[in-house]
C-alpha cells in the first residue's frame, strides 16, 4: 500500500520555541493533505486540511496564526507550531489522500518542556 | 463499546473469541466509513471500509454492519487474536466544500490469552 511518512517521529522543544513536522507522501501524489492532533487516550481530532498550492482550511477552533501549514508541493506538507506551550503536547498525525483512498503517516509525539 | 465523555471504552475478549465493537456517527449524508486499529504509539491503520449504499462487508475476520437508519456502525473481529489487541476507530467520510475524514471516540481492546 501507500506510504506516508513524517518527520521527526518525536522531539521535545522548550516552551516559546517552534517546531516544524514534515509530512511526504513516497511513492504517490496527494493533491489533499490533512493534519490531526491526538491526545492521551483521546480520538485523532482533524486540525485543517491542505490542497497544494493553496491555503490551508483549518477547522473551528484551531489557531491558523499558531499551526502555520504549507503544501508546497504534491508530495510535502509540513505543520510548524509556532511560540509552542506544554499544552501543544500531543500525537501529530498527518494523511495524504490519493484519488478516493487516504492514508496515514506514523505519527510525531511532541512534547513542550 | 458507545463512546461517552473523554474516556476510551473498553473490551476484554478471551483469545478465539468474536469481538464485537461499536460506533455511531453524526453525519446522515456522510457517504463512506472506514474502521481504523491503531497500536499505541502508531498512526491509524486501515482495516476495512464500507460504501453507504451497503449494510455488511466482509474481510478477512473481519465485518463491518451499517445501519443508516440509527447511524450506527459495528466492527466485528472472527476468533480475536493477542495480535488484535488495539484501540479502533471508526471514521466517516463527511461531504461538504471538502471531502474529511472524522473520527469517532474509539474503543480499546485487550484479548486475553
Amino acid at each position: 500500500g501507500a506510504v506516508v511518512s513524517q518527520h521527526p517521529s518525536w522531539v521535545i522543544c522548550k516552551s516559546g520555541t517552534s517546531v516544524k513536522i514534515e509530512c511526504r507522501s513516497l511513492d504517490f501524489q496527494a493533491t489533499t493533505m490533512f493534519w490531526y492532533r491526538q491526545f492521551p487516550k483521546q480520538s485523532l481530532m482533524l486540525m485543517a486540511t491542505s490542497n497544494e498550492g493553496s491555503k490551508a482550511t483549518y477547522e473551528q477552533g484551531v489557531e491558523k496564526d499558531k499551526f502555520l501549514i504549507n503544501h508546497a508541493s504534491l508530495t510535502l506538507s509540513t505543520l510548524t507550531v509556532t511560540s509552542a506551550h506544554p499544552e501543544d503536547s500531543s500525537f501529530y498525525i498527518c494523511s495524504a489522500r490519493s484519488s478516493r483512498e487516504q492514508y496515514f503517516g506514523p505519527g510525531t509525539r511532541l512534547t513542550v518542556t | 463499546g458507545e463512546s461517552v465523555g473523554l474516556h476510551l471504552p473498553t473490551l476484554s475478549v478471551q483469545e478465539g473469541d468474536n469481538s464485537i465493537i461499536n460506533c455511531a456517527y453524526s453525519n446522515s449524508a456522510s457517504d463512506y466509513f472506514i474502521w481504523y486499529k491503531q497500536e499505541s504509539g502508531k498512526g491509524p491503520q486501515f482495516i476495512i471500509d464500507i460504501r453507504s449504499n451497503m449494510d455488511k462487508r466482509q474481510g478477512q475476520r473481519v465485518t463491518v454492519l451499517l445501519n443508516k437508519t440509527v447511524k450506527h456502525l459495528s466492527l466485528q473481529i472472527a476468533a480475536t487474536q493477542p495480535g488484535d489487541s488495539a484501540v479502533y476507530f471508526c471514521a466517516e467520510n463527511i461531504q461538504g466544500g471538502s471531502e474529511k475524514l472524522v473520527f469517532g471516540k474509539g474503543t480499546k481492546l485487550t484479548v486475553n490469552p
